[in-house]
């Protein structure tokens, strides 16, 4: 089936620093993908839309000079957490959907990435 | 504004037991729904979803979803509980626009529970 490989899983990192976050579609092309981040009561707040060779999309809220978003190729979007703060930590999810098959397809996810920021 | 909602934080059933896991939609046309299940520290896995057809869906570990459009409820079912199933559980929604690109709108989440 159709994986999706999201790495790190685990990164603490110290304030003020950068952090990136790969996101892979490892046997299929996705022009889109999506990154979520999940608060610990559960909630997954979609953060933005990845789309390839252009600008990402980003919901309400969400900073873009703070969460760059790079999906320069057809199987690889990543995220970096710019400068990043204590209340950034948070687990980070990646998905995606195969663009050559159903529109109507379910998304494939990541395994998350927990960013702890110290 | 399209939304969807599981009004229940936590669910908990004996093992064995039949379990269901509420879901209601606010969508505008027919939506596409989903089931998603989340283990600990990992990210979603499908379990099943309704686009047309059958209003009774069947999905991965004998759960099954009931469509019912004049409630706009999609409830996920299984019939016998088993301990792990324990999990969390997120319906969602995804606007019907035909573009691969359309984002899905996920519910809360739903942590079910199954007891020895």
């Amino acid at each position: 089936g159709a994986v999706v490989s999201q790495h790190p899983s685990r990164v603490i990192c110290k304030s003020g620093t950068s952090v990136k976050i790969e996101c892979r579609s490892l046997d299929f092309q996705a022009t889109t993908m999506f990154w979520y981040r999940q608060f610990p009561k559960k909630s997954l707040m979609l953060m933005a839309t990845s789309n390839e060779g252009s600008k990402a999309t980003y919901e309400q809220g969400v900073e873009k000079d703070k969460f760059l978003i790079n999906h320069a190729s057809l199987t690889l979007s990543t995220l970096t957490v710019t400068s990043a703060h204590p209340e950034d930590s948070s687990f980070y999810i990646c998905s995606a959907r195969d663009s050559s098959g159903n529109p109507n397809s379910p998304l494939h996810f990541g395994n998350g990435t927990r960013l702890t920021v110290t | 504004a399209q939304s969807v909602a599981q009004p229940e934080d936590q669910v908990n059933v004996a093992e064995g037991n039949p379990l269901t896991v509420k879901c209601t939609y606010s969508v505008s046309g027919n939506p596409y729904l989903f089931w998603y299940v989340q283990y600990p520290n990992r990210g979603l896995q499908f379990l099943l979803k309704y686009i047309t057809g059958d209003n009774l869906v069947k999905g991965s570990y004998g759960f099954e979803a009931e469509f019912n459009k004049s409630q706009t409820s999609f409830h996920l079912k299984k019939p016998s509980a088993l301990v792990s199933d324990s999990a969390l559980y997120f319906c969602a929604v995804r606007p019907p626009s035909g573009s691969s690109a359309s984002k899905i709108i996920f519910g809360s989440g739903t942590r079910l529970s199954i007891r020895p």
